[in-house]
């Protein structure tokens, strides 16, 4: 079973346009991420959710909003998508805590075009 | 600030150690860790270390960690074919959510 899965895998849309990621992890985590991984592979969080509720909101265009309906899921919504959006999306979950593990998902590679 | 620097590149051959290093500049860290990210896929955690430790092995990894000079390493004995990937360490801080910084990571080839 996956721990933590996302879809779609893979996204290519034209700029402009407004599209949605969708995770949900069925591992019973409280704490939901969304990171970024630019084509030079630099890895950086974005969001984070405990419970439903933001806790860690990086320096993120407002194009970018998360969504939490329940602790299982967080989806990721974008608007006006741009070129720079262009990147692999990776989500995670992890109870909370540092000496916990956080468990990615596969990854969305979004190509804006 | 927070800032992870690790050398981009690194080829061993099956049977060597590998040695992958990285710095760090926030001394507030509480956890490091280490991630490896196959081709295609999700980061999976390899192994972390309480900053106030030294020291921690665990089966072919080795993680040494210098406080003083904010170094964090990872030794892979026994290099396989199978450990090439890119190899990320982070640094965690304290408040109870995991706010993990990430390094640009290492891409470890395996030659056979």
């Amino acid at each position: 079973d996956t721990a933590v899965s996302q879809t779609p895998k893979y996204l290519v849309t034209q700029m402009g346009n407004d599209k949605s990621i969708k995770c949900e992890q069925n591992l019973g985590h409280d704490t939901m991420y969304w990171y970024k991984q630019d084509s030079k592979k630099f890895l950086k969080i974005m969001f984070s959710y405990n419970n439903k509720e933001l806790i860690i909101n990086e320096t993120v265009p407002n194009r970018f909003s998360p969504k939490s309906p329940d602790k299982a899921h967080l989806n990721l919504h974008i608007n006006s998508l741009e070129l720079g959006d262009s990147a692999v999306y990776f989500c995670a979950s992890s109870t909370r805590g540092l000496n916990t593990e956080a468990f990615f998902g596969q990854g969305t590679r979004l190509t804006v075009v | 600030g927070e800032d992870v620097e690790q050398s981009l590149f690194l080829s061993v051959r099956e049977g060597d150690s590998s040695v992958i290093n990285c710095t760090y500049t926030d001394s507030s860290s509480t956890y490091l860790y280490w991630y490896k990210q196959e081709p295609g896929a999700g980061l999976q955690l390899l192994t972390y270390i309480f900053s106030n430790m030294d020291m921690k092995q665990d089966q072919r990894l080795t993680v040494l960690l210098n406080k003083k000079d904010k170094h964090l390493s990872l030794r892979i004995a026994d290099t396989q074919t199978g450990d090439s990937a890119i190899y990320f360490c982070a640094e965690g801080f304290s408040g109870g959510y995991q706010k993990v910084t990430f390094g640009i990571g290492t891409k470890l080839q395996v030659i056979p």
